[in-house]
């Protein structure tokens, strides 16, 4: 079965600075989707960027980049320019397909704190 | 478009009672996922619906179930509640077609069970 960790349950970072958090995964699939969520008080959960597994091309959204390692099974996200909405609850996640039907994967998340 | 919508947005019910709740997705999606979240075990997938059907289950007892209507809006129900259940339930829905399989989530229903 195909595991999520997220081994910083809580990160802080001053703002306008950058901060990277981490996430590694279990898996014996070949192709695969990654994701990192951002969940802030609200609860709403908010996609924020995504990898697919076959591309070795990191991706970017604006300030926000991944920088995925297949073979270390590594997706970590970097935060540019921490601006005070980026402070949330980070979910990475893994989406697996068992006979087309999908499902989400969660690591436990990293609570990230921006100091002004 | 209008995002993924989940109704009610609180409940608060009692131990044996039964609850439902529901999930509009965002137009055109056809898949709907549900998901619970709790502070001890995080996220965890409880099943899948596309075209109203159920693709797939996670490891939940039978008494949560749940349904998609031929709109693609999805129901979910829990019988003989415990205290346990007690969660913020999630609901996700996505296109599915070839390239897109975000999936976009709903405000959550926070359920409290006493």
């Amino acid at each position: 079965a195909q595991t999520v960790t997220q081994s910083q349950p809580e990160m802080s970072v001053q703002e306008a600075e950058t901060v990277t958090l981490s996430c590694t995964y279990d898996t014996s699939e070949s192709d695969y989707y990654l994701f990192w969520y951002k969940q802030p008080p609200s609860r709403q959960m908010i996609l924020v960027i995504r990898q697919e597994a076959y591309k070795q091309q990191n991706a970017t959204e604006n300030r926000f980049s991944v920088n995925f390692q297949k073979a270390a099974k590594s997706f970590s996200l970097k935060i540019s320019d921490s601006q005070l909405g980026d402070a949330a609850m980070y979910f990475c996640a893994y989406r697996t397909i068992i006979q087309g039907a999908q499902k989400l994967v969660f690591g436990q998340g990293t609570r990230l704190t921006i100091n002004p | 478009k209008a995002g993924v919508t989940q109704t009610p947005r609180y409940l608060i019910k009692t131990r044996g009672q039964q609850v439902t709740l529901s999930c509009s997705p965002i137009s055109g999606h056809r898949s709907v996922s549900w998901y619970q979240q709790t502070p001890g075990q995080g996220l965890q997938f409880l099943f899948e619906y596309f075209s109203e059907t159920q693709r797939n289950k996670g490891n939940f007892p039978g008494r949560f179930s749940g349904r998609q209507f031929s709109n693609s809006r999805s129901e979910m129900n829990v019988s003989t509640l415990e205290l346990g259940d007690s969660a913020l339930y999630l609901c996700a829905s996505s296109d599915m077609r070839q390239g897109s399989y975000e999936q976009y989530f709903g405000p959550g229903t926070r359920l409290t069970v006493t």
